[in-house]
């Protein structure tokens, strides 16, 4: 069974720092994995997805990586500023499950100025 | 603009009434899931639809029901609430029920209290 697992849980820092946030899956039979932005009240906003045969993907600041031999996926915020506040999520689908996202439970992050 | 919405975002219930919390979006997407937001841990799937009246359950669908009459919409319905059914509701779509590549786009969230 596919277990999702994302650490830190919580990760403050000051504005402008580089940050590394990590997800662990167990199987590495996934079809995609999905990063998430949620925010209190709007509900989540996909950030990223990586396709089982791509390795990263790109978006502004934003960079995420998958290596699914290893069963991790990392996203990469440049430049942190205090709107990057919020709860990351990271979500799997696996392979032959194709009707649902296996979610972590989330990193909060909050950056300060 | 393409958006999923969900009514009502706040609701305080008592054990037994029965509710119902609907979903629509306006993007002709064919599959549509719900998902339960609990504490540590993280959004599980209740139930999801993968096209107008064809329904299926997730990992954990006991005590809720769904109905897909129309594309566009997908009502939670909660016969009996519990207090252990509090907690963030979210409904979610993307464009093709094969496209497991497909973004999925979420709803702002509902949450409910079962006292």
């Amino acid at each position: 069974k596919q277990e999702v697992t994302q650490i830190p849980a919580a990760l403050s820092v000051p504005e402008g720092e580089n940050l590394v946030l990590n997800c662990s899956f167990t199987d590495s039979a996934i079809y995609n994995l999905q990063w998430f932005r949620q925010d209190p009240g709007k509900g989540l906003t996909s950030l990223l997805l990586i396709q089982s045969s791509q390795r990263e993907q790109t978006s502004g600041r934003l960079n995420a990586s998958l290596d699914k031999s290893s069963g991790r996926s990392t996203l990469y915020i440049a430049a942190s500023q205090p709107g990057d506040s919020a709860t990351y999520l990271c979500a799997a689908i696996p392979w032959g499950g194709y009707n649902k996202l296996i979610f972590g439970a989330g990193t909060r992050l909050a950056v300060h100025p | 603009e393409a958006q999923v919405t969900q009514n009502p975002r706040y609701l305080i219930t008592v054990t037994g009434k029965k509710l119902t919390v609907t979903c629509s979006q306006n993007m002709n997407h064919e599959y549509m899931s719900w998902y339960r937001q609990d504490p540590g841990l993280g959004l599980r799937q209740i139930y999801y639809s993968m096209n107008v009246e064809v329904t299926d359950k997730g990992d954990v669908p006991e005590g809720y029901k769904v109905s897909r009459k129309e594309k566009r919409n997908f009502p939670l319905i909660l016969e009996s609430p519990s207090p252990n059914q509090t907690s963030l509701y979210f409904c979610a779509s993307r464009e093709t029920s094969g496209g497991a590549g497909d973004t999925q786009y979420f709803g702002p969230g509902t949450r409910l209290t079962v006292l």
